[in-house]
């Protein structure tokens, strides 16, 4: 049972590079999520996608991208990376039985940018 | 910004004792949820509490939920080493069932 998986789980960019965090999910669940964790500040959304093919801005997206290439997966993508996007991403799925269901999350990845 | 604000930031304990911890939100919600992280780790759910709810427990776990107080608190008995971790609460207050999260207590149990 993978549940969410995460890849890369560690990365280190130069200022303006971009790079994709891949996420998958085998659980068939419809809605996943991205998330960055900073010290103090607990989880923030950047994005999020209801189902397959659409996505929708969280409270942080400026920076970047995302895309729902499939129900099992969707990625996170920073085009042109800034220190401040320095941060731990996490990636979750959420079960589409009625409300009040659980999200799952990958173990993360950290992300330095220089 | 953060919905929900948790209280203390950092909980040190005896391994054996309880363990409390508050979460208070702003905004109407649908249902709380606690998860805990455990260090390099990402979150794992432990509870949900739904809005008509008062109190809800599962095994060590009780939580309750004032909704008049726009808070809720989570309890922890006989704590155990392996409890060390930091506890979140998140809150679902739309219709888009989105998740917004606090900032967390980090529990430390003392052998």
């Amino acid at each position: 049972n993978a549940g969410v998986t995460q890849t890369p789980k560690f990365q280190v960019l130069k200022t303006g590079q971009s790079m994709t965090l891949q996420c998958a999910q085998d659980m068939n669940h419809n809605s996943m999520y991205w998330y960055r964790q900073d010290p103090g500040m607990g989880l923030r959304l950047i994005y999020y996608s209801a189902s397959e093919g659409t996505t929708d801005k969280g409270e942080v997206p400026n920076g970047y991208n995302v895309s729902r290439l499939n129900k099992r997966e969707f990625s996170l993508r920073l085009e042109s990376a800034a220190p401040s996007q320095t941060s731990v991403y996490f990636c979750a799925s959420r079960g589409d039985r009625g409300r009040d269901q659980p999200q799952h999350f990958g173990d993360g990845t950290r992300l330095s940018i220089l | 910004s953060q919905q929900g604000e948790e209280d203390p930031q950092a909980l040190s304990i005896q391994e054996g004792e309880n363990a409390t911890m508050n979460c208070s939100y702003k905004t109407s919600i649908n249902n709380l949820q606690w998860y805990r992280q455990n260090s390099g780790r990402g979150l794992v759910h432990l509870i949900l509490i739904r809005s008509n709810e008062r109190e809800k427990h599962s095994g060590r776990l009780r939580v309750t939920l004032d909704t008049s107080k726009k808070s809720s608190s989570l309890l922890i008995t006989a704590s155990r080493a392996a409890d060390t971790a930091s506890y979140f609460c998140a809150t679902d207050a739309g219709s888009n069932e989105k998740l917004t999260f606090g900032t967390g207590t980090r529990l430390t149990i003392i052998p």
